[in-house]
């Protein structure tokens, strides 16, 4: 099983911020078989990244993937405050995928 | 636009069974395969199960394997979690999830909180 390991933990930043999360694989996962989700609470989980690095319709371009092999990055640019919130990433290169720990992104 | 609508809130005792229901409306409903995915409280995501656009092939992590089931029915669009001899530790949030085709869930239920308590 491909374990996912998302850091850090938690991330206290101020509005206006960048936020860089990684997320690393246990295995090297295809860049086709990587997606990010953000969870706010009390709230499903909301894809913001399929592929690595390709947006859903409806995602500002201020959240972006990358990443290849091992290590994948999600970045948010310009941290307005309905960006704080939970982000999960998930591979899907085997079946089942599985979910990183999630990242907490709290306001400083 | 698409629309994943859940059954409401169970509260159950220890040893019994709950179904969950999960109706899609929105979009061609056997064309896409379900997942089903729980968190407990304060917790992260864990997959549990997922049934193919037909309902022909269902997959269940090992974790639960013997206790879930997922069925579905087409003429209702509906997706149905059974979960048996409930433990404590079920207790979770349990949501549906769209699969468009490539893993990925591109829609979400709003959730089904289940308790399991004596």
């Amino acid at each position: 099983e491909i374990v996912l390991t998302q850091s850090p933990v938690t991330l206290s930043l101020s509005p206006g911020e960048r936020a860089t999360l990684s997320c690393r694989a246990s295995q090297s996962v295809s860049s086709s078989q990587l997606a990010w989700y953000q969870q706010k609470p009390g709230q499903a989980p909301r894809l913001l990244i399929f592929g690595t690095s390709n947006r859903p319709t409806g995602i500002p371009d201020k959240f972006s993937g990358s990443g290849s092999g091992i290590d994948f990055t999600l970045i948010i640019s310009r941290l307005e405050p309905e960006d704080f919130a939970v982000y999960y990433c998930q591979h899907y290169a085997t079946s089942p995928g599985t979910f990183g720990q999630g990242t907490k992104l709290e306001i400083k | 636009q698409v629309q994943l609508v859940q059954s409401g809130a169970e509260v159950k005792k220890p040893g019994a069974s709950v179904k969950v229901s999960c109706k899609a409306s929105g979009y061609t409903f056997s064309t896409f395969s379900m997942h089903w995915v729980r968190q407990a409280p304060g917790q992260g995501l864990e997959w549990m199960a997922v049934v193919n656009p037909s309902g022909s092939r269902t997959t269940y992590t090992q974790k639960l394997q013997g206790r879930v089931t997922v069925t579905r029915d087409s003429s209702t669009s509906t997706v149905s979690m059974e979960l048996t001899s409930l433990r404590s530790e079920d207790t979770a949030v349990y949501y549906c999830a769209r699969d468009p085709g490539n893993g990925w869930f591109d829609s979400w239920g709003q959730g089904t909180l289940v308790i399991v308590s004596s």
